[in-house]
C-alpha cells in the first residue's frame, strides 16, 4: 500500500484547462515533493515544499505551474492551461521523518494526466 | 547538472541468479543514493538508501553499494525470484535545501521460472 494516496488515478482534459492533481499523505510529515514521467523517458524532479513553502523547483516548474497544501493535509498541484507536453504521469512523494532531509521518500501510485 | 545512467537498460535472467544492477552519476557532491523498484502502472516503492558517508546499505537479498569517488553504485540482487521482475531505478539526491532526486533510466528486469 503507497505511503501517500494520489487523486485522481487518471485524468483526462482538454488543452488550456486548468487541473488540479492531489495528494494525501498517511501521517503528518513537512517535506513533499512532486515529480513527473512522461511516457518513456525518466522521472523527473519538479518542486519540493517544506513546512508550507517551496523549498527548491525546477526549470519544468514554470508560471503554469503551483503547488499548495491549503488544509493541512492535502497536497495540491495546480497546472493552469495544461499543453499537450504536460501529458505524463505525475507523481507526489513525501520525506521520511520529521524533516525528510537524507531520509527515504515515498510515492505514491501517481496520477496519469491525458491532455487531448 | 547531475546526469544518472543506468546499465544495462532491460536484463532477462533465469530464476535463482544472482545479478548486479549499475548506476553511475556524474556528480559526486550526492546527499545520499536511493533504489527504488517500479512495477507496471504503478508508483515507486523505496528499497534502499544509501548516505554519501556509507558504502552500502543491505534489506534482505538486496545489498546496495555507493562509490562517491568513481560515481558508482550497484544494486546486487541475491537468489532472484520471479516476484523481482520489475523496473529498478537509482536516484541521487542534491547537496542543497530541496533535496531533489535525479533519476537514471531505469533497468528493467525479467526473471523467468
Amino acid at each position: 500500500e503507497p505511503e501517500v494516496t494520489q487523486t485522481p488515478s487518471h485524468q483526462v482534459t482538454q488543452m488550456g484547462q486548468e487541473v488540479i492533481l492531489r495528494c494525501v499523505p498517511i501521517s503528518n510529515h513537512l517535506y513533499f515533493y512532486w515529480y513527473r514521467q512522461i511516457l518513456g523517458q525518466k522521472v523527473e524532479f519538479l518542486v519540493s515544499f517544506y513546512n508550507n513553502e517551496i523549498s527548491e523547483k525546477s526549470e519544468i516548474f514554470d508560471d503554469q505551474f503551483s503547488v499548495e497544501r491549503p488544509d493541512g493535509s492535502n497536497f495540491t498541484l495546480k497546472i493552469r492551461s495544461t499543453k499537450l507536453e504536460d501529458s505524463a504521469m505525475y507523481f507526489c512523494a513525501r520525506g521520511d521523518g520529521g524533516t525528510g532531509r537524507n531520509q527515504p521518500q515515498h510515492f505514491g501510485d501517481g496520477t496519469r494526466l491525458s491532455i487531448l | 547538472k547531475q546526469e544518472v545512467t543506468q546499465i544495462p537498460a532491460a536484463l532477462s535472467v533465469p530464476e535463482g541468479e544472482n545479478l548486479v544492477l549499475n548506476c553511475s552519476f556524474t556528480d559526486s557532491a550526492i546527499y545520499n543514493l536511493q533504489w527504488f523498484r517500479q512495477d507496471p502502472g504503478k508508483g515507486l516503492t523505496s528499497l534502499l538508501l544509501i548516505q554519501s558517508s556509507q558504502r552500502e546499505q543491505t534489506s534482505g537479498r538486496l545489498n546496495a553499494s555507493l562509490d562517491k569517488s568513481s560515481g558508482r553504485s550497484t544494486l546486487y540482487i541475491a537468489a532472484s525470484q520471479p516476484g523481482d521482475s520489475a523496473t529498478y531505478l537509482c536516484a541521487a539526491a542534491h547537496n542543497n535545501a530541496g533535496n531533489m532526486l535525479t533519476f537514471g533510466g531505469g533497468t528493467r528486469l525479467m526473471v523467468k521460472p
